[in-house]
């Protein structure tokens, strides 16, 4: 069965420096993966999907996130944190047995000033 | 905002009660999901609807049940409301199963 695994529930970075979101799947098919964010008091919101074409995936505000095979990973990125992109950060895949989107625990990603 | 619609935003109700949330999915969208939200549980998964049929079920309690109508927005029927039940209740919509998911504000669900 399909799933994934968030590695850390707390990730705090400097504005300005590198943001990386670690993202594991588990999948005996070619997955669909997903990424989206959730800002305070609102419902998650698509950042991007990968869907089988390109490893690396852009998606909006900046994040991108680059597919590995041989790691089963999907991690997130973005060159230069903000202050705007603290936020929940789920990554999700799609099941292949009834089309279910998992998602995993959720990151939540602190900017420090 | 995303195009899906979710009312009310706030509801508060007490124990024991039953209430009904309502969403109406983007346009052509035929897929509807529902999740609860809460601090200890995190995004949790109920049920999913493809084009009025009931597709897959996830931690969804015999004291809950959904529905989609023939317009395609869906109804979430909590009732026997326990205090656990308070939580963030959101409904998301796609083209059909499996394809990316767009979710509404949300219903908080203050249970008192």
């Amino acid at each position: 069965a399909q799933s994934v695994t968030q590695l850390g529930s707390h990730v705090s970075v400097s504005e300005g420096a590198l943001v990386l979101l670690r993202c594991n799947y588990s999948s005996s098919v070619p997955p669909y993966l997903f990424w989206y964010v959730q800002y305070p008091n609102q419902g998650l919101q698509l950042l991007l999907k990968y869907t089988s074409a390109a490893t690396l995936v852009k998606g909006i505000n900046g994040f991108e996130a680059e597919f590995k095979k041989s790691e089963t990973s999907f991690h997130l990125t973005k060159p230069s944190a903000h202050m705007s992109d603290a936020a929940e950060y789920f990554c999700a895949v799609r099941s292949n047995r009834d089309d279910k989107i998992i998602f995993g625990k959720g990151t939540r990603l602190h900017i420090l000033p | 905002d995303s195009g899906v619609t979710q009312t009310p935003k706030h509801l508060i109700t007490a124990t024991g009660q039953r209430v009904t949330l309502r969403c109406s999915p983007r346009s052509g969208d035929l897929s509807v999901y529902w999740y609860q939200q809460s601090l200890d549980q995190g995004l949790q998964f109920l049920i999913q609807y493809y084009n009025g049929e009931e597709r897959a079920k996830g931690n969804i309690l015999e004291r809950f049940s959904a529905q989609q109508f023939p317009d395609l927005h869906s109804e979430l029927n909590l009732s026997s409301l326990e205090l656990g039940d308070s939580a963030l209740y959101f409904c998301a919509s796609s083209v059909a199963l499996g394809y990316e998911q767009y979710f509404g504000p949300g219903t908080r669900l203050t249970v008192t």
